[in-house]
């Protein structure tokens, strides 16, 4: 079946603009999670979804960015007023159910430069 | 909190040599422990897990790990490594209580003809 897919694969932005980041999870994951990865650092994680519940938003580094996941599905990650340092992959990963034993589905990531 | 380390960031290793890449954990109650790999350009894709039991798990590709308590490590071996596996390996940390995962820093695997 289909996997975790990201789009764009690549977004390439100035300084200040604002960017959107989309995901889709494999159907029927009900949790979803956005990391970003630093050239050369691990993953960071950024936010988590799951079901209904209210997102955990622990990992969001500024309140510039934002995330949203509608109908249980799609979720996007918005970046306000882009900096240089917001340089990264973006990825997604999405999992059966919670719990720290499931196993996480990533997408290939969205590689986002901004100038 | 609970804590990765993967204190190597590069490994080179010749083809059809053995492989051992460290991870070391912090955590006080058995942990849940996973191996990932990045291919270049690639999202992470699970090599394998232990949750409890036999503490030598083997994964996909011909990959294992050990668990050893007393070390609190996590190690992943392979007997003989292909060109293929060129990669970026993470290790990650987990609990029952804890739905986000801890990863390491990644070890970088070149693999020389």
């Amino acid at each position: 079946g289909a996997g975790v897919s990201q789009s764009p694969s690549n977004k390439v932005t100035e300084k200040g603009k604002d960017v959107e980041l989309r995901c889709d999870p494999i159907s029927g994951h009900t949790a979803l999670y956005w990391y970003r990865q630093s050239l050369g650092q691990g993953l960071e994680f950024l936010i988590y979804f799951q079901g209904n519940s209210a997102p955990d938003k622990s990992g969001l580094p500024s309140d510039r960015f934002s995330a949203e996941r509608t109908g249980g599905s799609v979720s996007t990650l918005t970046i306000q007023r882009t900096q240089q340092e917001d340089s990264a992959v973006y990825l997604c990963a999405s999992s059966l159910g919670q719990g720290g034993q499931e196993t996480q589905y990533f997408g290939p990531g969205t590689r986002l430069l901004v100038l | 909190a609970q804590s990765v380390t993967q204190p190597d960031i590069h490994i080179t290793v010749s083809e059809g040599a053995s492989l051992e890449l460290r991870c070391n954990y912090s955590y006080g109650a058995t942990p849940y422990l996973f191996w990932y790999v990045q291919s270049p350009g690639q999202g992470l894709q699970l090599l394998l897990k232990y949750f409890s039991g036999d503490t030598l798990v083997q994964g996909i590709k011909g990959f294992e790990a050990e668990f050893k308590r007393s070390q609190s490590s996590f190690n992943l071996r392979k007997p003989s490594v292909h060109w293929s596996d060129a990669a970026e390996y993470f290790c990650a940390v987990s609990s029952g209580g804890s739905y986000i995962p801890t990863f390491g820093r990644g070890t970088s695997l070149i693999v020389h003809p």
